[in-house]
């Protein structure tokens, strides 16, 4: 059962404008909501996170919107360059002290010049 | 400051034979997870350990075991390897209490042939 759903699974856009990806989450347990870059051959790198007491986290070029009702959340990176070229994956934490993710099958971006 | 590290990088198994994966977390941080990353996908948990104690496990087979020693790093053993055990195997740490972001190292690309 895929408890985290995430599309599109590729996404190109032209630099400068506005790349959005979705996810959803079933399981009302999650109170943690982060999203990861990579690379190939690179390890997820953290690029922001949410939890569900707030609507929208903005950080740079990036923002998580977060509908908790409609258990859903997005993120959207503007002003998109050629060097945000990579794969997105959304996630799901839970637990007690340090959290358990639960990832979507992951967003390839590619930004084209 | 140094990093999630793994090792090896790369490792070529047969069918049958067994593996063991190292982690060394972020210094400071006590908890080591451990997750599957089949090539398209997204990471997968197999194991959380807290304290040289298991905290979390994910739907893994009793192939797969795991353990964490005083210095908090952290072995991840597959016996009995079949061709789908072939992935990028990731290890996160992250501090414990408070539930911080979780951060990876570069992996271990394990092919089984």
């Amino acid at each position: 059962q895929q408890q985290v759903k995430q599309s599109p699974q590729s996404l190109i856009v032209q630099k400068g404008g506005i790349s959005i990806i979705n996810c959803a989450y079933e399981n009302t347990a999650f109170d943690y909501f982060p999203w990861y870059q990579q690379f190939p051959g690179k390890g997820p790198a953290l690029l922001i996170a949410i939890r569900p007491d707030v609507s929208e986290k903005k950080e740079g070029r990036f923002t998580i919107s977060f509908n908790k009702s409609a258990k859903q959340f997005s993120l959207h990176i503007m002003d998109s360059q050629p060097g945000d070229s990579a794969t997105y994956f959304c996630a799901a934490g839970s637990g007690a002290g340090s959290y358990q993710l639960t990832f979507g099958k992951g967003t390839k971006l590619s930004v084209i010049p | 400051d140094a990093g999630v590290t793994q090792s090896p990088t790369h490792l070529i198994k047969t069918r049958g034979q067994h593996v063991t994966l190292r982690c060394s977390p972020i210094s400071g941080h006590k908890s080591v997870s451990w997750y599957q990353q089949v090539l398209g996908q997204g990471p997968q948990f197999i194991f959380q350990y807290y304290e040289k104690e298991e905290r979390g496990r994910g739907n893994f087979p009793d192939r797969f075991s795991a353990r964490q020693f005083p210095n908090y790093s952290s072995e991840l053993n597959v016996n009995a390897l079949l061709l789908g055990d072939s992935a990028l195997y990731l290890c996160a740490s992250s501090s414990w209490g408070g539930n911080t972001e979780a951060f990876f190292g570069q992996g271990t690309r394990l092919t089984v042939v």
